[in-house]
């Protein structure tokens, strides 16, 4: 069983800095990985899927990267809306998991 | 744009099997792969079940003994039955579906809140 953990639990920052969230998953996995933001009170929306690709409508300050074991969610420019909970995903064997979230607050 | 809604009881008893239904508009239940997805209040996310109209279905090994996933073509419709419910089951469950490689979630209901309580 793959595990997903993401690194930080929580990342402080502000308005117009750069984000920064890792995902590492417990063995080397294809590329197929997920990102989801989840805004309070709201449902998961895909951001990036296959690890770098930006699913429909989405800004291009998201940007996702890695191979291997280790992946990141870059946000270039934090803007307002972009404070929220962040999952990376990853589907194995038709079993999906998620890692258990970093919440990118405002400092 | 395929959209999704999710309906269920609100509250369950323990020992009762809980059901839902997700309801697809703007697409074809059939054309899809679906998923039901619950998140414990303040938690993360945790799959549970993996549906395609013609390809099969797979449960988290948890949760394997007692949900049970189905499409209902003719009403467009997802569900899903959990049984013997205990208080662990209170969670927000959403049902999310996806196109092509089956790998992502392009598509998420609102989700619906079920509690188990006596």
């Amino acid at each position: 069983e793959i595990v997903l953990t993401q690194s930080p639990a929580t990342l402080s920052s502000s308005p117009g800095e750069r984000a920064t969230l890792s995902c590492r998953a417990s063995q080397t996995i294809d590329t197929y990985l997920a990102w989801y933001q989840q805004r309070p009170g709201q449902a998961p929306r895909l951001l990036i899927y296959h690890a770098s690709n930006r699913a429909t409508g989405i800004p291009a300050r998201f940007s996702g990267s890695g191979s291997g074991a280790d992946f990141t969610l870059t946000i270039s420019s934090l803007e307002p809306e972009d404070f929220a909970v962040y999952y990376c995903q990853y589907r194995d064997n038709l079993r999906w998991t998620f890692g258990q979230g970093t919440k990118v607050e405002l400092k | 744009q395929v959209q999704l809604q999710e309906s269920g009881p609100g509250l369950v008893k323990p020992s009762e099997t809980l059901s839902l239904i997700c309801t697809v508009s703007g697409g074809s239940v059939t054309r899809y792969f679906w998923s039901w997805i619950r998140q414990s209040p303040g938690k993360g996310l945790e799959w549970i079940a993996y549906i395609y109209y013609s390809g099969g279905s797979n449960y988290d090994p948890s949760l394997r003994s007692r949900a049970t996933i189905s499409v209902d073509a003719s009403k467009n419709q997802l569900s899903m039955r959990l049984s013997s419910v205990t208080a662990a089951d209170t969670a927000l469950y959403y049902c999310a579906g996806g196109r092509g490689r089956v790998t992502h979630f392009d598509y998420w209901g609102p989700g619906t809140l079920v509690t188990v309580s006596s």
